[in-house]
């Protein structure tokens, strides 16, 4: 069965990074894009980009174009997305979701997630 | 970007009644590419409807979706104790993709 799971918690000071992973099982990673979301307390989810997990082309938000990363290693079916910069209003629940970048109806639905990685900013 | 604004915020219901669901978009996401999620909490979003009406694998079918343009809805035909929950519309047509602020189904 489709699963992704994601690293567990991370804490970051202000203007410090943090990086995320998201493993992929159950499917052909390749044929198949990661989008990456944000989910502050009590607040609605926020996308932030996708990266193509056949040739790695990505699209970000431009509210955080700059201070997103977003890679994968196609060998170990992981997906991973770096946040520089931190501020306080970076701290939410970061979620990787998987899309089939095709055409049609079914293309670019977030179908499966992962179970979500909290980040704390915090001095 | 696309605005969605939910209506209403917050619905009060009885387990067995049915709920509507509004989602009104500030412009037609292209290709009516609106999807719905339901979030119980603690717990990642999870896929019911996308393009606006097509049921999501292993949903089932008192979760319906409908609408085009603007306009959008979500039906549950009769309120099982696991439907209360917050639901979101998302639109995935337009970049940025953007999300309603939620309609809280809580029990009457």
């Amino acid at each position: 069965q489709v699963q992704l799971v994601q690293s567990g918690g991370e804490v970051g000071k202000p203007g410090a990074s943090v990086k995320v992973s998201c493993k992929a099982s159950g499917y052909t990673f390749t044929n198949y894009g990661i989008s990456w979301l944000r989910q502050a307390p009590g607040q609605r989810p926020e996308w932030l980009g996708w990266i193509s997990g056949y040739n790695g082309d990505t699209k970000f938000a431009q509210k955080v174009q700059g201070r997103v990363s977003l890679t994968t290693d196609t060998s170990t079916s992981t997906a991973y997305m770096e946040l520089t910069s931190l501020r306080s209003d970076d701290t939410a629940v970061y979620f990787c979701a998987r899309f089939f970048p095709g055409f049609g109806v079914g293309s670019y639905v977030l179908d499966y997630w992962g179970q979500g990685t909290l980040v704390t900013v915090s001095s | 970007e696309i605005v969605l604004t939910q209506s209403p915020d917050t619905l009060s219901l009885s387990p067995g009644e049915g709920a509507t669901l509004s989602c009104r978009a500030s412009q037609s996401p292209r290709s009516n590419y609106v999807a719905w999620f339901q979030q119980r909490p603690g717990q990642a979003p999870r896929l019911l409807i996308y393009g606006a009406s097509s049921r999501a694998t292993g949903i089932p079918d008192r979760f319906s979706g409908s609408g085009s343009g603007t306009d959008f809805t979500l039906t549950i035909s009769r309120l099982e104790p696991e439907d209360f929950a917050v639901y979101y519309c998302q639109q995935y047509g337009t970049s940025p993709w953007t999300f309603g602020q939620g309609t809280k189904v809580e029990i009457k």
